[in-house]
């Protein structure tokens, strides 16, 4: 299958400092990636829609000026927590279709462990 | 709005056993239906993809079924193996073929030898 690349895999960072991570999908291009955050023993939920050359669709709730995407290439979405505070400490999947062929599979990348003190 | 349910939360089984995972939708509008696999601290494996005109995939094991009508489908997985233990994680795409996925808050499966 497909295979969707995360970096890095884990970072501590001190509250109030910013935090990128970087999506990458390596042997297809993807003009759609989707960011979750998943809290220990549960289930993930959807951050936000990351679409090449526009800008991002947050799901009600989410922050976008917290959680700030990029998707500048079609094989590339980045996540910015800015001003990150101890609650955003979670663990960040993403995912992406392969285009042209669409949504019929998605794949996803390995996670990001972020831990803010 | 979509809402998955799994049940059960936990099952713990003997090797070699023959196991069910279920998994329930309220939106029967689907695009497909996709089962992962999550280890601790890691992130997911497709295990079987189902488009909303089929009825079965199969892989090895593995067998998933899907009846739309109902919202429900099914995870089979035949004669259990401790390497099987893992979340198992039912996911809906709703409406197009780009439209969001929607998890279930999955299966913790364990297999002792």
């Amino acid at each position: 299958g497909a295979v969707v690349s995360q970096h890095p895999s884990r970072v501590i960072c001190k509250s109030g400092t910013s935090v990128k991570i970087e999506c990458r999908s390596l042997d297809f291009q993807a003009t759609t990636m989707f960011w979750y955050r998943q809290f220990p023993k549960q289930s993930l939920m959807l951050m936000a829609t990351s679409n090449e050359g526009s800008k991002a669709t947050y799901e009600q709730g989410v922050e976008k000026d917290k959680f700030l995407i990029n998707h500048a290439s079609l094989t590339l979405s980045t996540l910015t927590v800015t001003s990150a505070h101890p609650e955003d400490s979670s663990f960040y999947i993403c995912s992406a279709n392969p285009w042209p062929s669409g949504g019929n599979e998605q794949f996803f990348g390995p996670g990001t462990r972020l831990t803010v003190l | 709005k979509q809402e998955v349910t799994q049940i059960p939360a936990a099952l713990s089984v003997p090797e070699g056993e023959n196991l069910v995972l279920n998994c329930s939708f309220t939106d029967s509008a689907i695009y497909n239906l996709q089962w992962f696999r999550q280890d601790p601290g890691k992130g997911l494996t497709s295990l079987l993809l189902i488009q909303s005109s089929q009825r079965e995939q199969t892989s090895g094991r593995l067998n998933a079924s899907l009846d739309k009508s109902s919202g429900r489908s099914t995870l089979y997985i035949a004669a259990s193996q401790p390497g099987d233990s893992a979340t198992y994680l039912c996911a809906v795409r709703t409406g197009t073929s780009y439209g969001k996925l929607t998890f279930g808050q999955g299966t913790i499966l364990t297999v002792h030898p």
